[in-house]
């Protein structure tokens, strides 16, 4: 079964500060990579979503790579500001009808 | 564009009720499905739907079922709650077959379930 592993659990920045978040799988077998933004009792909101055959994407202040064979994705946060505090949701499409999660960084950015 | 609508957003229930959680899109997706978030957990699949008719089940579909009689609508039913399925509830939707590959997936808003 696919294990999908993020670190940290959670993050304390200052604002401006440039940030990593790391996702973790371990069957590179996979279609595609999402990552999502979770605001606090609130719903998903994609963010960027990286192809199989993709090394990364970019959308903003947002960069997202891909390392299929290890394994592994980065979110990229440049300048980051406290509205980009929530939580950062990792999810890979490894089967045909399944995504499966990681438990998320808490990311809070301090004024 | 309303994209995944989940009714409604909170939920109490006492033990052994049963409810209906209510889940529609408008991006005429084929593919539905239903998830559970838990405290220290990912997001697990319950029930899915490729189509109208057809359903199927996740990793976690014990307690729950699922029918999809129109591509907009696929409700989820508790047919008799336990504490046990005291969770956030998420509907989410995509395009299905090849293209769906290249597109993600959308998500609700979720429903906030307490059994008591």
């Amino acid at each position: 079964k696919q294990e999908v592993t993020q670190i940290p659990a959670a993050l304390s920045v200052p604002e401006g500060e440039n940030l990593v978040l790391n996702c973790s799988f371990t069957d590179s077998a996979i279609y595609n990579l999402q990552w999502f933004r979770q605001d606090p009792g609130k719903g998903l909101t994609s963010l960027l979503l990286i192809q199989s055959s993709q090394r990364e994407q970019t959308s903003g202040r947002l960069n997202a790579s891909l390392d299929k064979s290890s394994g592994r994705s980065t979110l990229y946060i440049a300048a980051s500001q406290p509205g980009d505090s929530a939580t950062y949701l990792c999810a890979v499409r490894a089967g045909a009808n399944n995504l499966f999660f990681g438990t998320g960084t808490r990311l809070t950015v301090i004024p | 564009n309303a994209g995944v609508t989940q009714t409604p957003k909170f939920q109490v229930l006492k033990t052994g009720q049963s409810m209906t959680l209510q889940c529609a899109q408008d991006m005429n997706h084929e593919y539905m499905s239903w998830y559970r978030q838990d405290p220290g957990m990912g997001l697990r699949l319950i029930h899915y739907s490729v189509g109208a008719g057809i359903t199927d089940q996740g990793e976690v579909p014990n307690g729950y079922n699922v029918s999809r009689s129109t591509t907009e609508d696929f409700p989820l039913r508790l047919l008799s709650a336990a504490p046990s399925q005291t969770s956030v509830y998420f509907c989410a939707s995509r395009v299905s077959g090849t293209q769906s590959l290249n597109y993600g997936y959308t998500f609700g808003s979720g429903t906030r379930l307490t059994v008591v």
